[in-house]
């Protein structure tokens, strides 16, 4: 089946510094990529949808200018938290679509902000 | 995109049991997804359904589809320990390929 992976799995940062995730679509191309992020006993909430070449989309609420959204290859899609609060601290998950229907989820990355 | 809705909320069964989750959504869609996500993990695509399907088999797993009722449920059978996790169902409508999520059903399988 088709596999995405996330790196780092987990990272720790203090406060005001920029961390940057990668999401891989490892054995597929993948035409569109999704961020979510899920706090702890929650569900998981859509923060951006990133298609190849072009700008993300954001959610409502979803600040722009401090996760930013880089969809440079069909492969590869990168999400950085911008000067990171503690409030940021949460598990971000990428998902890579596959024509209309099924996507597939990476791992996901633990943020932890000190 | 819509969001679903899971119930119940969390299910403590015995090993051997069966586990029945119930999702609920609002609108007309084109297919509804089952995921899966262990503690700490990213999801993982457990079945589809489409919308003119009524059931749908996948190994342990038997899925359910009432558009009248706009409602499916996820029957997973003969449960195992490692069948602890949260489940959520994804209503998909069509188009840009968003899915939305519920809270989930936290099942626990219990030996």
């Amino acid at each position: 089946g088709a596999v995405v992976s996330q790196h780092p799995s987990w990272v720790i940062c203090k406060s005001g510094t920029s961390v940057k995730i990668e999401c891989r679509s490892l054995d597929f191309q993948a035409t569109t990529m999704f961020w979510y992020r899920q706090f702890p006993k929650q569900s998981l909430m859509l923060m951006a949808t990133s298609n190849e070449g072009s700008k993300a989309t954001y959610e409502q609420g979803v600040e722009k200018d401090k996760f930013l959204i880089n969809h440079a290859s069909l492969t590869l899609s990168t999400l950085t938290v911008t000067s990171a609060h503690p409030e940021d601290s949460s598990f971000y998950i990428c998902s890579a679509g596959v024509g209309s229907n099924e996507q597939f989820f990476g791992p996901g990355t633990r943020l932890t902000v000190l | 995109s819509q969001q679903g809705e899971e119930d119940p909320q969390a299910l403590s069964i015995q090993e051997g049991e069966n586990a029945t989750m119930n999702c609920s959504y609002k609108t007309s869609i084109n297919n509804l997804q089952w995921y899966r996500q262990n503690s700490g993990r990213g999801l993982v695509h457990l079945i589809l359904i489409r919308s003119n399907e009524r059931e749908k088999h996948s190994g342990r797993l038997r899925v359910t589809l009432d558009t009248s009722k706009k409602s499916s449920s996820l029957l997973i059978t003969a449960s195992r320990a490692a069948d602890t996790a949260s489940y959520f169902c994804a209503p998909f409508t069509g188009g840009g390929n968003k899915l939305t999520f519920g809270t989930g059903t936290q099942l626990k399988v219990e030996l």
